[in-house]
């Protein structure tokens, strides 16, 4: 059963870049069935698409934080990574990383447990 | 960006009660339409794709319903275990957008 875990810093300073990294286990980043996702959910809020990368290193983000966000892969290391950018308060959420099942009835098949990431001076 | 809308965004129910939620998108999205349960402190877990697709695992009382821009999760008898928040999400085309969430508590 694949596994995915997030790691970074909890605490971000307003302006500053948000990184976080996804583990992943027992499956390969270079599979051609998932996409690579980030997802956040603010406090008692929707779940909201951040973006995702394939394993050609394709990716796509949500417009409402393109120009803020990168999204990488490491193949070396079995992990994908998210850079925000010039974060506020408005980026305080729990911050997912997932697994997106690639077919024509895509989903979320896998999630990371989430880490929570507070933007605050 | 599609628009997804809940309702009701809470609902008390006992064991055994057959329950429905409501979830509506803001343009057609065929039947694009994926279902996650979301427990406190935990990541959502896919419970239903394509709108009436059981996902592996899940049980049976669950089902799914609609296309075009209504669809309906029905729980044919809550179980304990049921308690939780379900979202709504559409996967029709990027970004991808959920509905705020229906929250099933305990009468």
């Amino acid at each position: 059963q694949v596994q995915l875990q997030e790691s970074g810093p909890r605490l971000v300073k307003p302006s500053q870049t948000l990184s976080l990294t996804c583990s992943v286990s027992h499956d390969s980043v270079t599979t051609t069935a998932y996409y690579w996702t980030w997802i956040r959910q603010s406090a008692g809020k929707g779940l909201e698409w951040i973006g995702r990368i394939y394993t050609t290193g394709s990716t796509n983000y949500s417009p409402s934080l393109r120009g803020r966000v990168t999204i990488s892969v490491d193949t070396s290391k079995n992990q994908f990574s998210l850079n925000l950018s010039s974060v506020t308060a408005a980026d305080t959420a729990m911050y997912y990383c997932a697994r997106e099942f690639r077919s024509g009835y895509s989903y979320f098949a896998d999630w990371g447990q989430g880490t929570l990431v507070t933007v605050s001076s | 960006d599609i628009q997804m809308t809940q309702s009701p965004s809470s609902l008390y129910a006992a064991v055994g009660d057959r329950v429905t939620i409501t979830c509506r998108a803001s343009q057609s999205i065929s039947n694009y339409l994926n279902w996650y349960q979301q427990k406190p402190g935990k990541a959502p877990k896919i419970l239903m794709y394509a709108a009436f697709s059981l996902q592996r695992g899940v049980p049976s009382r669950f089902s799914g319903s609609g296309s075009g821009t209504d669809f309906t999760l029905t729980i044919s008898s809550l179980q304990p275990e049921d308690f939780a928040t379900y979202f709504c999400q559409q996967s029709y085309v990027i970004p991808y957008t959920s509905g705020q969430g229906t929250k099933l508590e305990i009468k």
